[in-house]
């Protein structure tokens, strides 16, 4: 069955430095997303991306994020400068209508 | 505001035992989703609620929607130690997913 799936499955960084961080989504969804949980909390919306460009973003995806879709099939969230509050599981999703299918995460850890 | 407010956030319950967890959101919504999540990893899918009325049911766990009242409820029948976990529901307001707190089942002998 197809998944999909994100690398690295856990990232430490240091507060200042960039991190990448990867997804693949299901080969013939559209629709990719990206959330976070910081840990013991909700899971929060960041972004939504459609047709190469962003769709929707929430109040938390500001100047420091950006996502993109460098080929066919990867698709990326960047955190340019980290904070220690960035910490938190990153889930990767994509959706071919309207159901969402998660990726198994990136636990960001900020040092 | 985009709210989706989870009820209760934790739940302590023997085995055998029947409870409802409640999920309300402020707002009309495309669709509701309740998903598991085990400690440490992803999100997976249990149900997707798509229309007034919809009930879906999948072993011990009913799923149902009333999008007049914005409530849907995941009840759980005869609980057992399987189903210990976090459970989110989520309402869908165009693009994105809005998940409510969780509620943090332990279902002890």
């Amino acid at each position: 069955e197809p998944e999909v799936t994100q690398t690295p499955s856990h990232q430490v960084t240091q507060m200042g430095q960039e991190v990448i961080l990867r997804c693949v989504p299901i080969s013939n969804h559209l629709y990719f997303y990206w959330y976070r949980q910081i840990l013991g909390q909700k899971v929060e919306f960041l972004v939504s991306f459609y047709n190469n460009e962003i769709s929707e973003k929430s109040e938390i995806f500001d100047d420091q994020f950006s996502v993109e879709r460098p080929d066919g099939s990867n698709f990326t969230l960047k955190i340019r400068s980290t904070k220690l509050e960035d910490s938190a599981m990153y889930f990767c999703a994509s959706s071919e209508a309207y159901e969402q299918y998660f990726g198994p995460g990136t636990r960001l850890t900020v040092t | 505001e985009l709210k989706v407010e989870q009820n209760p956030l934790f739940l302590s319950m023997q085995e055998g035992k029947n409870y409802t967890i409640y999920c309300n959101y402020s707002t009309t919504s495309d669709r509701l989703y309740w998903y598991r999540q085990d400690p440490g990893k992803s999100l997976e899918s249990l149900f997707v609620l798509l229309s007034n009325g919809a009930v879906k049911q999948e072993g011990r766990l009913m799923a149902s929607l009333d999008t007049k009242a914005r409530l849907s409820t995941l009840h759980i029948t005869a609980a057992v130690h399987d189903l210990s976990a976090t459970y989110f529901c989520a309402a869908q307001f165009f693009d994105k997913l809005i998940f409510g707190t969780g509620t943090r089942l332990q279902v002890f002998p």
